[in-house]
């Protein structure tokens, strides 16, 4: 009940494509979504996150859409472009504590 | 601002060796994080603190001890290294309360070999 799975493992768009990764949780305690990114030999950064009373929350060229009865959320990435080829983990934790438990990660390759 | 710093950077380890893998962070977090990562396993917690002198398990504790003795340093100590314990471990930080960011270190690669 603490899994997020997340899918696609691997994941190839061409620049000036749409990079869609997508997670899915059990746990209806968890209540904060975050979006991590991680290039090689880099530790994890914090892309864009989202709690739960929201649907949709978007930052430049990255939106998350959360859908709560279905238990998932997902990252959508528009205008693809190269500098985004990295490593990204959905993540999820509960109130009150950020204890985080990520999901397995998406290798993105964006394709000149 | 440094952020996180991990030490050291690449290590191997021969069976049966302990080593200390050293975080530090200058940010006055409060809540502060080790975890490892696997090949197409994602970011496994192995222990936690929420202060200094407060500890607790995380989903993979064994094979690892930690300390918190200053809100500054968080010290991950494995004891008989085994090859399981083959890993990139990141050092995380974050303030006290709900869904804050967590900021993570640059990682420490180690091979028990």
């Amino acid at each position: 009940q603490q899994q997020v799975k997340q899918s696609p493992q691997s994941l190839i768009v061409q620049k000036g494509g749409i990079s869609i990764i997508n997670c899915a949780y059990e746990n209806t305690a968890f209540d904060y979504f975050p979006w991590y990114q991680q290039f090689p030999g880099k530790g994890p950064a914090l892309l864009i996150a989202i709690r739960p009373d929201v649907s949709e929350k978007k930052e430049g060229r990255f939106t998350i859409s959360f859908n709560k009865s279905a238990k998932q959320f997902s990252l959508h990435i528009m205008d693809s472009q190269p500098g985004d080829s990295a490593t990204y983990f959905c993540a999820a934790s509960t109130a009150g504590f950020q204890k985080l438990v990520f999901g397995t990660g998406t290798r993105l390759l964006v394709s000149p | 601002n440094a952020g996180v710093t991990q030490t050291p950077k690449f290590r191997i380890l021969k069976i049966g060796q302990s080593m200390t893998l050293q975080c530090t962070q200058d940010m006055n977090h409060n809540y502060m994080y080790w975890y490892r990562q696997d090949p197409g396993m994602g970011l496994k917690l192995i222990y936690y603190s929420v202060g200094a002198g407060i500890t607790d398990k995380g989903e993979v504790p064994n094979g690892y001890n930690v300390s918190r003795s200053t809100t500054e340093d968080f010290p991950l100590r494995l004891e008989l290294a085994a090859p399981s314990q083959t890993s990139v471990y990141f050092c995380a930080s974050s303030y006290a309360g709900d869904n804050t960011e967590a900021f993570f270190g640059q990682g420490t690669r180690l091979t028990v070999v």
